[in-house]
């Protein structure tokens, strides 16, 4: 069965860096986008980016360019998305989430499996 | 503030219909259909319900349904169950450089 599994939650400060990581599973990893999105408590969604695990193509959200990289590890089926001079206001649950219809156009497709969410804290 | 405009809460009763409205802009969901909602439980991550404006995932029951006209769309949900009570969100595809947008997300209770 299709499953991503992201790592553990995170506690940074201000200033700092944070990657987390989505291990896939159970499907062919380079025939799938995948996307990250971010829910800050008590709050609603939002999407951070894409990244082609076929190519690496990537396209971020306008909000976050600089400050975020998305990357793959094709040998593992694992994507990474780092996130760098963290604020307070960045924090929030990380899900990676797969396209649903493969190796779509960046943005098109929509999410049908997730990870399970991983928790950065921001705080000094 | 959310790209695209969802009500804060909707409710309804076992048995009823309820529909979620997603309004947005030309440069979204009026121009493109590549509309999506997603249910999403407390603590848990969000789950598929509807793509493309009007197409159910394998496993959605047919009580969910999408609809589109102008720059609003809709989530219908009938024969409530009290299983459905979530948060509701929607996204669609946008011309602008930060491809994909959220509505703020729609908590439906059911009584």
């Amino acid at each position: 069965q299709v499953q991503l599994v992201q790592s553990g939650a995170e506690v940074k400060k201000p200033g700092a860096s944070v990657k987390v990581s989505c291990k896939a599973s159970g499907y062919t990893f380079t025939s799938y986008g995948i996307s990250w999105v971010r829910q800050a408590p008590g709050q609603g969604l939002e999407w951070m980016g894409w990244i082609s695990a076929y190519n690496g193509n990537t396209n971020y959200a306008q909000k976050l360019q600089g400050r975020v990289t998305m990357t793959t590890d094709t040998s593992t089926s694992t994507a990474y998305m780092e996130l760098r001079s963290l604020r307070s206001d960045d924090t929030a649950v990380y899900y990676c989430a797969r396209d649903y219809l493969g190796i779509a156009a960046a943005g098109t497709s929509p999410f049908d499996y997730w990870g399970q969410g991983t928790l950065v804290t921001v705080s000094s | 503030q959310s790209a695209l405009t969802q009500p804060a809460s909707v409710s309804g009763s076992p048995g009823q219909s309820i529909t979620i409205s997603c309004t947005g802009t030309s440069s979204d969901v009026g121009g493109y259909n590549y509309v999506s909602w997603y249910q999403q439980h407390p603590g848990k991550a969000p789950k598929l319900m509807i793509y493309e404006v009007s197409n159910r995932p394998s496993g959605v029951p047919d009580r969910f349904s999408g609809s589109k006209s102008g720059n609003t769309a809709s989530l219908t949900i009938s024969g409530l169950q009290a299983e459905d009570e979530a948060d509701y969100y929607c996204s669609s595809y946008t011309s602008s450089s930060t491809l994909v947008v959220f509505g703020g997300g729609t908590k439906l209770t059911v009584l």
